[in-house]
Parts: structure tokens; sequence; C-alpha cells
């Protein structure tokens, strides 16, 4: 199956910097690469994806980019405020695309 | 459209105890699925179905059974609970079987005495 590893598991930024979350998979056939947040208490939710086609993909202050030779992906979050707190995580299809394996979560903390 | 619904929210059971997790979706998708999260392990998939009828076993399918008589439910069973088994449990399902967004229940927190 497939095999997603996530770095780091806790993160603290000063509010207005960036922050970097990177996840590295095994299968090399996986071409969908979703990012959820799940604030405290709360259910995960959507917040940006990536196929295989693609190398980058931008929605206002996050971002995600694509190394399918190097098999890992990224998400990036510009001018970070406090409400980006909460716990993200990647996920990645096995090859029948009927199984997501998630990454073990990063627990971001945003300083005000 | 209410989404994805589980019941209930809080549970308390003791060991060798039975349950049903309930889920249900209002949105015709055709695939659903469980997930356990526990701290430091993200979420790990029990069970999917791709349609009704159709179930198949996930990464942790031990001591779960699930069963989809409809597109709109997928219940959980827990036939002899653990320990083990505390959990935050949640349901989701998603338009089609491959690379499309998740939509997730509100979570079931379990504990197993």
């Amino acid at each position: 199956g497939e095999n997603v590893e996530q770095h780091p598991s806790t993160l603290s930024v000063q509010e207005g910097d960036s922050a970097v979350i990177k996840c590295t998979y095994s299968d090399s056939a996986s071409n969908y690469f979703p990012w959820y947040k799940q604030e405290l208490g709360k259910r995960p939710q959507l917040i940006i994806d990536i196929r295989s086609n693609v190398g980058e993909k931008k929605d206002q202050r996050i971002a995600v980019t694509l190394n399918k030779t190097a098999k890992h992906f990224s998400l990036h979050i510009t001018e970070t405020q406090p409400e980006d707190s909460a716990v993200y995580f990647c996920a990645a299809p096995e090859n029948t695309g009927n199984q997501f394996y998630f990454g073990t979560g990063t627990s971001l903390t945003v300083i005000p | 459209n209410a989404g994805v619904t589980q019941t209930p929210k809080f549970q308390v059971l003791k060991t060798g105890q039975s349950m049903t997790l309930q889920c249900a979706q209002d949105m015709n998708h055709e695939y659903m699925s469980w997930y356990r999260q526990d701290p430091g392990m993200g979420l790990r998939l029990i069970h999917y179905s791709v349609g009704a009828g159709i179930t198949d076993q996930g990464e942790v399918p031990n001591g779960y059974n699930v069963s989809r008589s409809t597109t709109e439910d997928f219940p959980l069973r827990l036939l002899s609970a653990a320990p083990s088994q505390t959990s935050v449990y949640f349901c989701a399902s998603s338009y089609g079987t491959e690379n499309t967004e998740a939509f997730f229940g509100q979570g079931t927190r379990l504990t197993v005495v």
C-alpha cells in the first residue's frame, strides 16, 4: 500500500511569517494529493488539492507544490494569521484510488 | 443539505460491549469510508465502500464490521469493544472512487473502559 510521511509534526511561526509542511509518498502511480485542515475538535476539511499533471497550485495565501520525480509535495502558507492555527494532513491514494493514506499530521501554531 | 451526519458524538463502552456508529450522507455520494484518528497517527482507514452492496477492508479493519445496504447509510459496528478501540471515528464520503474531495462527518469520540 501507499506510505505517506509528513514533516514536521509541530510547527510554530510568528504571525505574518510563512509556514511549509512537507509530505513524501511511495506509490509512483498516485496522481491526486489533497491537504486537509482540522481545527481543534472539528472535522477535517479540504483546503487545497493538486493533480499529478500540475506542478503547483495557488489559492490566495495557500499553495501546494508537487515533485513527482522525487515523490514529494508541500503545503505553503504565506502571511500566516492566528486562524491558520490547526492540524494539517496530507494524503495520497493507493493505486486503485479507493484508499487514501493520510500523513500523521502537522500541528501549526501561529503566534500573534 | 446536511452533508455527512454521524451519531453519536460521544460514547463510553465497557470492554466486550458491542455498538453501531451511524453515518448518513445526503449528497448521493457513491464512495463512503470510516477512519479512526489517534494522537500522532493521523487518520487510518478502517473500511470503505464504493457503492451500495460493496464493502472492502482498509488499513485497520480488525474488530470492525460494515455494511452498505443503501447509498445514504454506512454504519460501523464494533463487535466486542476493546480499550485499543478508544479513538475518534470519522465517516467520510465523496462523489467518486478516485481523486475527489472527501467530506467528513463531525466525528464520534469513543472511550472503551
